[in-house]
C-alpha cells in the first residue's frame, strides 16, 4: 500500500501567489517522521524540513509553513508570495522508526511539479 | 565529507555491459540508501543498508542488480548485463540514523545505449 501520496503530480501558479502542497501519510507506527524535500531543475535533492510524530506544532521558515495535522494523517507544505525560483519538484516523505526490523523505513511520495510563472 | 559523493557524475555504456556506480556517505552515518529516478518520474527504493548490512533489498529490480557497503561506509551498486530500461538517474542518500533526515548526492546519470 502507498505510504505517502501527493494526490497533485503538477501545479502551476504565477508568482507572489500562494501555494500549498498536499501530503497524506499512511502508518501504524506511533513513532515516524515527515519530511519534505526539494528537486530544482539542478537535480540534487535538497532537505527542507524534519517533524516527529509527537510535534504537532505547524512550522514557519521565511515564506515555508508546514501544517501537520494527526487527525488526517497530513504533511502540508505552503509557500507564501511565490517566487520563480521556488519552480522545483517537491517530494513528501515518512520514516517509520519502529518499522519492522532491517526494513527500508523511508518512503517517498511520487512528488508534486511546482511551477511559479513569472 | 561535507556532502554525499556519488560517482561518476555520468555514465555512458553499451547494453550488455556491467557498470559500477560509487557512493561515499557523510562520515559518521550508519544508514545508506540507493534510489532509482526515471526521467520525469518519482524515487524507486532500490536497497538500504544498516551499517554494513542490507536488511533490505526488496527494490532491487532483477539479480543483475547487486550492492555491497564496506566499512560502514563506501557503498557499491552494480548492473550486471546492462539493459536500456537501467538508464535513470541513481541517487544515493545516508543519514545519521534510522528516522533522521537522509541527505542526498547529486546523484549518478547512466545511459545504456
Amino acid at each position: 500500500a502507498q505510504k505517502v501520496t501527493q494526490a497533485q503530480t503538477e501545479i502551476s501558479v504565477v508568482e507572489k501567489e500562494d501555494v500549498t502542497l498536499d501530503c497524506v501519510y499512511e502508518t501504524r507506527d506511533t513513532t515516524y517522521y515527515l519530511f519534505w524535500y526539494k528537486q530544482p531543475p539542478s537535480g540534487e535533492l535538497v532537505f527542507l524540513i524534519r517533524r516527529n510524530s509527537f510535534d504537532e506544532q505547524n512550522e514557519i521558515s521565511g515564506r515555508y509553513s508546514w501544517n501537520f495535522q494527526k487527525s488526517t494523517s497530513s504533511f502540508n507544505f505552503t509557500i507564501t508570495a511565490s517566487q520563480v525560483v521556488d519552480s522545483a519538484v517537491y517530494f513528501c516523505a515518512l520514516s517509520e522508526a519502529l518499522h519492522q526490523t532491517g526494513a527500508n523505513n523511508l518512503f517517498f511520495g511520487t512528488g508534486t511539479r511546482l511551477t511559479v510563472i513569472p | 565529507g561535507a556532502g554525499v559523493s556519488q560517482s561518476p557524475s555520468n555514465k555512458v555504456t553499451e547494453k550488455g555491459k556491467d557498470v559500477e556506480l560509487r557512493c561515499d556517505p557523510i562520515s559518521g552515518h550508519t544508514a545508506l540508501y540507493w534510489y532509482r529516478q526515471s526521467l520525469g518520474q518519482g524515487l524507486e527504493f532500490l536497497i538500504y543498508f544498516q551499517g554494513n548490512s542490507a536488511p533490505d533489498k526488496s527494490g532491487l529490480p532483477s539479480d543483475r542488480f547487486s550492492a555491497e557497503r564496506t566499512g560502514g561506509s563506501v557503498s557499491t551498486l552494480t548492473i550486471q548485463r546492462t539493459q536500456q530500461e537501467d538508464s535513470a538517474v541513481y541517487l544515493c542518500a545516508s543519514s545519521l540514523v534510522k528516522g533522521y533526515e537522509a541527505f542526498f548526492g547529486q546523484g549518478t546519470r547512466l545511459t545504456v545505449v
